[in-house]
């Protein structure tokens, strides 16, 4: 069964740390995505990227910055956590650009104290 | 920035009716998709839709496209207490229509 897989399912960060969420799929899909999600605001880009090393901001990159080192991992970096990051964060991937349909991780629920 | 607005936002049935519910965007797409969360999950891919198809089908789903609406509507028929979920839809559009905007989603709740 195909997989992608977030380190954490909730995690509990303290203002100003660097926060590090990984994210690893192991279908060999091209493009990797970063989401968070907010009561009443849907699911909102972050970031994605569509080959390793490559990456594009979504709709809101700001306070956030990632890493595409291998094609299987993407990891999003909170580079000094802040109570507004508080949120679910999913993590989603697609074979291809013409092959769209993502399959999501789990989520990370991330409060930020 | 969100593309498609799902209505209504919540929807409360019987087990054994239908469940229909509505997308709506803004500007012209390659493919629409709808996706189901169950509560604090990850988003599972239901079925997609290209702009020049008007219906699809996927066992008990139904999902139309009207483009000239700009709109797109999931029926559920026979709903089950395991379709208690929120739905979403998605568009991907221009030459990055691999990248997905998502609306806020529908929550429906199946009454056994």
């Amino acid at each position: 069964d195909v997989k992608v897989t977030q380190s954490s399912r909730y995690l509990v960060k303290r203002t100003g740390e660097k926060v590090f969420l990984e994210c690893v799929q192991d279908m060999d899909h091209e493009n990797m995505f970063w989401y968070r999600q907010d009561p009443g605001l849907g699911l909102r880009l972050i970031y994605f990227s569509y080959d390793v090393k490559m990456k594009e901001k979504g709709d809101i990159p700001e306070g956030y910055s990632v890493s595409r080192e291998k094609k299987e991992r993407f990891s999003l970096i909170l580079e000094s956590a802040s109570t507004n990051q508080t949120s679910m964060y999913l993590c989603a991937s697609s074979l291809s650009r013409s092959n769209y349909g993502y399959t999501f991780g789990s989520g990370t629920r991330l409060t930020v104290v | 920035s969100q593309q498609g607005e799902e209505d209504p936002q919540a929807l409360s049935i019987q087990e054994g009716e239908n469940a229909t519910m509505n997308c709506s965007y803004k500007t012209s797409i390659n493919n629409l998709q709808w996706y189901r969360q169950n509560s604090g999950r990850g988003l599972v891919h239901l079925i997609l839709i290209r702009s020049n198809e008007r219906e699809k089908h996927s066992g008990r789903l139904r999902v139309t496209l009207d483009t000239s609406k700009k709109s797109s509507s999931l029926l559920i028929t026979a709903s089950r207490a395991a379709d208690t979920a929120s739905y979403f839809c998605a568009t991907g559009r221009g030459s990055n229509d691999y990248k997905l905007s998502f609306g806020a989603g529908t929550t429906v709740t199946v009454r056994a």
